[in-house]
């Protein structure tokens, strides 16, 4: 299984864009790289996920490297609410279905 | 559009009671897990499910039981509950298209203490 590793925290200014690196040097060439939320103690929330080109959403952008050993995920616009644990993930296929295995994640504090 | 929901959302049990969780899914999800958290973890896989009537031991499975009779529901037992399990409990689902798993939904979470 591909582990992943992140910062255990980081800060961020209200309204600057919050980029959360992630290391993740042994993926192999079918997986995929998720990232996750989890504000407070409610249950975590998808954000975005990629294979090796860069993605945008209503919520985030990916940029994953060339070589895919790691990825960053960014905020544009950093708010209050964005405070959170976000956890970086790659996907395992075992037994035909994609469980996703939890690290520690990172605690992104946004401050006003 | 209810998603994911657990019930119930707060227990407190005696060492050696049994309880059942409950997830249900109005999503016609294929695939069911069921996650704890302690204090200052991420999310560890207890048992998931891959359709009616299957399932799978994840990373912790000991001292748990699930059943999938219905698609849409994933129960999760504790048969002697004992205080390590005190922890949150979090249900999720979701649906695979060739290989890429899409709509990870998660339900709002259980938290049981074990006293």
């Amino acid at each position: 299984d591909a582990k992943t590793t992140q910062p255990p925290s980081m800060d961020c200014a209200e309204g600057r864009a919050a980029n959360l690196p992630c290391n993740h040097s042994t993926i192999s060439g079918n997986e995929y790289v998720y990232w996750y939320r989890q504000i407070h103690s409610q249950g975590p929330q998808y954000i975005i996920h990629g294979l090796k080109n860069n993605e945008t959403n209503e919520m985030a952008s990916l940029i994953i490297t060339e070589d895919r050993k790691s990825s960053t995920l960014i905020l544009p616009h950093a708010t209050l609410r964005d405070t959170a644990v976000y956890y970086c993930i790659v996907s395992n296929q075992q037994g035909g279905s994609e469980k996703l295995v939890f690290g520690k994640g990172t605690k992104l504090t946004v401050n006003p | 559009n209810a998603g994911v929901t657990q019930t119930p959302k707060f227990r407190v049990l005696k060492t050696g009671q049994s309880m059942t969780l409950l997830c249900a899914q109005d999503m016609n999800h294929e695939y069911m897990y069921w996650y704890r958290q302690d204090p200052g973890m991420g999310l560890r896989l207890i048992h998931y499910s891959v359709g009616e009537g299957t399932t799978a031991k994840g990373e912790v499975p000991d001292g748990y039981n699930v059943s999938r009779l219905k698609k849409q529901n994933f129960l999760l037992g504790l048969e002697s509950a004992a205080p390590s399990q005190t922890s949150v409990y979090f249900c999720a689902s979701s649906y695979s298209i060739g290989g890429t798993n899409y709509g990870y939904t998660f339900g709002s979470g259980t938290r049981l203490t074990v006293v």
